[in-house]
């Protein structure tokens, strides 16, 4: 069966410092992949998507990632972070047009000041 | 910004007792879907619906049932609530034939059943 694998459930990191957020699943064979992020008590919104074309792909609040087919690899990045980042990171992967997702675990980010 | 909404955004309930989570889009999205998200964050697709009358349990197996009468309405019931079934509920939508997989997504129902 497909899956996705989030190697870090949680990810404590300071202010300003870099954060990267490792996402591996299954299967190279016509994926599109996805990040969403959950705030506290809110529903998952998309952060950014690779469907194909460039693969390092830029998304909202200064995030990006890189897709590696090689590696089978889809990581999740910021240069700097904020506090307002404090948040649930999802990674999710389709691996036809128009099938399900399958997400990650998820991780969990908390920024300290 | 998605438009979708669910209600109620928190339910303390009773053992035994019939509840139903309301979705709701206006988007004219085909595509809808139920997942349930465990205090651990991970999401489990429990319910899924490709169009009116169309209705299809997911990779976890739910007591839950749902509906799909109506493009924009897709409601979950629980017929007899227990403890087991306290969890985080999400519903989302997508386009068919859309960017596929970017799923939209209400703020969830937070259902505790004591």
């Amino acid at each position: 069966a497909q899956s996705v694998t989030q190697l870090d459930s949680q990810v404590p990191v300071f202010e300003e410092a870099p954060v990267e957020l490792r996402c591996n699943y299954s299967s190279s064979v016509s994926v599109y992949l996805f990040w969403y992020v959950q705030y506290p008590n809110q529903g998952l919104q998309l952060l950014l998507k690779y469907l194909s074309g460039s693969t390092l792909v830029k998304g909202i609040n200064g995030f990006e990632a890189e897709f590696n087919k090689s590696q089978t690899s889809f990581h999740l990045r910021k240069p700097s972070v904020h506090i307002s980042d404090t948040a649930e990171y999802f990674c999710a992967v389709s691996w036809a047009a128009g099938n399900k997702l399958t997400f990650g675990g998820g991780t969990r980010v908390l920024v300290k000041p | 910004e998605a438009d979708i909404y669910q209600t109620p955004r928190y339910l303390v309930i009773g053992t035994g007792k019939k509840i139903t989570l309301e979705c709701s889009q206006t988007m004219g999205h085909d595509k809808m879907y139920w997942y349930q998200q465990d205090p651990g964050m991970e999401l489990h697709l429990i319910h899924y619906s490709y169009g009116v009358n169309s209705t299809e349990k997911g990779d976890l197996s739910s007591e839950s049932t749902v509906s799909r009468i109506r493009t924009e309405h897709f409601p979950l019931t629980l017929e007899s609530a227990r403890p087991s079934h306290t969890s985080q509920y999400l519903c989302a939508s997508t386009l068919a034939g859309g960017p596929s997989g970017e799923l939209f997504f209400g703020e969830g129902s937070r259902l505790t059943v004591l």
